[in-house]
């Protein structure tokens, strides 16, 4: 079935350092692409999105670009700051595929720590 | 406007009670996700509702599990004969479509099971 992987946490930065976390998917359809963070005693929020290869989806500084090719989604941002420290969760949604799947499958989460 | 509200905030209950976990999504959203989080395991999906279709349950864990959908707007997820394995934070989510593109989730639920 479809999944997600994502780089194991936790992850520890500087302020201004630049952060990549890993996203690879397995999935039979088209999927689109999402990057969810969870801040400190918040609930998920969508951050960016792509949904056809190729897509960059942007918000905040993060990016993330749909890869097919490599079935990648890596989430970079240029320069992190503390109030960035969460956890960030890839997703995918196979709904362009057409099948019975309605929900979105997610990775494990990468929890990201700046210090000033 | 107000977002996906979930009651209540925390769970405390001992191993073999039931408990119901509510979920109110957000007005004229048609589909809604129940998920579970646990440390360390990410987001595990339970069940998904779109409007009056059967909902989608593959993803309870158990029998012990079941959700139902009231008039297409509030949820309730019981947890019958709890399970010390069920503690975790449950979380609901809804969207304007069936599809996954614009989830709103809400604060979630902390059960715990003692």
């Amino acid at each position: 079935g479809d999944s997600v992987t994502q780089m194991e946490g936790p992850v520890t930065l500087s302020e201004e350092a630049f952060l990549t976390i890993n996203c690879t998917y397995t999935a039979t359809g088209y999927p689109s692409l999402f990057w969810y963070v969870q801040y400190p005693g918040e609930g998920l929020q969508l951050l960016l999105k792509a949904t056809k290869a190729d897509d960059k989806g942007s918000n905040k500084g993060f990016e993330a670009t749909y890869r097919k090719e490599t079935t990648s989604f890596h989430l970079e941002k240029g320069s992190v700051q503390v109030s960035d420290s969460a956890v960030y969760f890839c997703a995918l949604s196979d709904e362009n595929y057409g099948g019975s799947q309605g929900n979105l499958i997610f990775g494990k989460g990468t929890k990201l720590s700046v210090k000033p | 406007g107000a977002g996906v509200s979930q009651s209540p905030s925390n769970k405390v209950t001992e191993k073999g009670k039931d408990v119901e976990l509510r979920c109110d999504p957000i007005s004229g959203h048609t589909a809604l996700y129940w998920y579970r989080q646990s440390l360390g395991q990410g987001l595990e999906f339970l069940i998904y509702f779109q409007g009056n279709s059967a909902p989608d349950k593959s993803g309870l864990p158990s029998d012990r599990f079941s959700a139902e959908r009231t008039g297409g707007s509030v949820s309730t997820l019981t947890i019958q004969r709890t399970q010390q394995e069920d503690s975790a934070v449950y979380l609901c989510a809804s969207s304007p479509r069936k599809l996954g593109r614009s989830l709103n989730f809400g604060p979630g639920t902390r059960l715990t099971v003692l």
